[in-house]
């Protein structure tokens, strides 16, 4: 079946770069997203991804997409205190034409000053 | 402004209590969710509205209920609440594969 996948934690020093990894499953996924969450809050969209991409830049944030491998990861430049919260992968499986959207466990990111 | 409202926000209840949260969405978005999150489990879908009058089960679907009579409207209904539904629920809308649009949240205490 549908699944994603990615490590809990993840702790960097400001200034840094991130990197957070995200596996799934579902080879013919369209959309692949990442989510923010800061504490106490709900999810807002930082970017997604087309499957017939393998990179998009925005900024201090960069997406790739190996579809070989079926990973996905999130790199952010010059990490910074805000930039501490829960991020979330998700994808849409199959051609897109679906309700479904399944998303990662998140990944805690903790930025120490 | 484009958003998707539900309330309400916060709801402690008794075991067995019939509730409902509700969603409304101002983006005339086709497909319309609500998921649950749970430490360590991320969001899992409960269910799911492709358009009005289709409603599909998503991954935990049991003790759950909802219905789609308007487009901009999807209730989420649980007849009879029990303490292993005291979660963090969210609803959220898109547009064919746009980005999916997220409701502040409901925090759900059933005792």
């Amino acid at each position: 079946g549908e699944d994603v996948e990615q490590s809990l934690f993840l702790s960097v020093r400001e200034g840094d770069s991130s990197v957070i990894n995200c596996t799934y499953t579902d080879s013919s996924s369209t959309y692949l997203y990442w989510y923010k969450q800061e504490p106490g809050a709900g999810l807002q969209l930082l970017t997604y991804i087309f499957s017939n991409m393998d990179m998009k830049q925005d900024q201090r944030l960069t997406v790739l997409l190996n579809k070989k491998d079926k990973h996905l990861s999130l790199r952010i430049a010059d990490t910074q205190t805000g930039d501490s919260a829960i991020y979330f992968c998700a994808e849409i499986p199959g051609s897109g034409n679906t309700g479904k959207l399944i998303f990662g466990q998140g990944t805690t990111l903790q930025v120490k000053p | 402004e484009a958003q998707v409202t539900q309330n309400p926000r916060y709801l402690i209840t008794v075991t067995g209590k019939k509730l409902t949260v509700t969603c409304s969405q101002n983006m005339n978005h086709e497909y319309m969710s609500w998921y649950r999150q749970d430490p360590g489990l991320g969001l899992r879908q409960i269910y799911y509205s492709m358009n009005v009058e289709v409603t599909d089960k998503g991954d935990v679907p049991e003790g759950y209920k909802v219905s789609r009579k308007e487009k901009r409207n999807f209730p989420l209904i649980l007849e009879s609440p029990s303490p292993n539904q005291t979660s963090l629920y969210f609803c959220a809308s898109r547009q064919g594969g746009g980005p999916q649009h997220f409701g502040d949240g409901t925090r759900l205490s059933i005792l």
